[in-house]
C-alpha cells in the first residue's frame, strides 16, 4: 500500500493566487514527520516545510504553510500569494521513526504546479 | 556549510556498460541514502547507510547496483550491467538525528541516460 498519496498530478494557480496541493499519508506509527520539498527543473531538491505528527500547531513558513489533519491523515501544502517562481514539482514525503538511525523519507508521486500570469 | 556533492551531473552509456556515481555528504551527518528518480515519480530509496554500515537496501537491485560507504564519509553507487529502465536521476542525500528535523540533505544528482 502506498503510503504518501498525492492525487493531483498537476495544478494550474493564477500569480498572486493561492493554492493548496494535497498529500495524504498512511502510517501505524505514532510518532513521525511530514515533509514538502520543492524539485524546480534543475533538480534539486529544497526543502519546504515540516511538521511533526505531536505539533499542535500547523507549520508555517513564510508564503508556506501545512495544513495538518491528523485524523483524516492529511498534509496538504498551501502556497499564498503564488508566484511565477514556484512552478515546479512538489513532492510530499514521510519519515517514520527508526530507534536508533535517522530514518529514510518516504516519498509521494508529486504534483506539478504551474503558476500562470 | 557546504551542501551535498555528487558526480558526474550527467552520464550517458550503452545499455551493458558499468557506471559509477560518487556522493559527499554534509559533513557531520553520519546517514547518507541513495534516491532513484525515474522521471515523472517520486524518489525510491535505494540504499541507507548509518555510517559505514547498510541500515536498508531492501530496494536495491543486488545482481546489478552495489554501493559502499567506505570511512563512513562519500559512497560511491554502482551499476553493472545497466539496463534501459536504470536510466533516472540518482539523488544522494544526508541527515544526521540531532539536526532540526534531522537536517535532510539533498545533492544536485545524477541524470543517467541508458541507450
Amino acid at each position: 500500500a502506498q503510503k504518501i498519496t498525492q492525487t493531483q498530478p498537476g495544478m494550474f494557480v493564477q500569480e498572486k493566487e493561492a493554492v493548496t496541493l494535497d498529500c495524504t499519508y498512511d502510517t501505524s506509527d505514532p510518532s513521525y514527520g511530514l515533509f514538502w520539498y520543492k524539485q524546480p527543473s534543475s533538480g534539486e531538491m529544497i526543502f519546504l516545510i515540516y511538521q511533526g505528527s505531536y505539533d499542535q500547531q500547523n507549520a508555517t513558513e513564510g508564503r508556506y504553510s501545512l495544513n495538518f489533519q491528523k485524523a483524516r491523515k492529511s498534509a496538504n501544502l498551501v502556497i499564498s500569494a503564488s508566484q511565477l517562481g514556484d512552478s515546479a514539482m512538489y513532492f510530499c514525503a514521510m519519515r517514520e521513526s527508526n530507534t536508533g538511525t535517522a530514518s529514510k523519507l518516504t516519498f509521494g508521486t508529486g504534483t506539478r504546479l504551474q503558476v500562470t500570469l | 556549510e557546504a551542501g551535498v556533492a555528487q558526480s558526474p551531473r550527467y552520464k550517458i552509456i550503452e545499455k551493458r556498460q558499468s557506471v559509477a556515481f560518487w556522493c559527499n555528504p554534509i559533513s557531520g551527518h553520519a546517514t547518507l541514502y541513495w534516491y532513484q528518480q525515474i522521471l515523472g515519480q517520486g524518489p525510491k530509496l535505494l540504499i541507507q547507510f548509518q555510517n559505514n554500515g547498510v541500515v536498508d537496501d531492501s530496494q536495491l537491485p543486488k545482481d546489478r547496483f552495489s554501493a559502499e560507504r567506505l570511512k563512513g564519509v562519500d559512497s560511491t553507487l554502482k551499476i553493472q550491467p545497466a539496463k534501459l529502465e536504470d536510466s533516472a536521476v540518482y539523488l544522494c542525500a544526508s541527515s544526521q538525528r540531532n539536526r532540526p528535523n534531522y537536517g535532510y540533505t539533498f545533492g544536485s544528482g545524477t541524470r543517467l541516460t541508458v541507450v
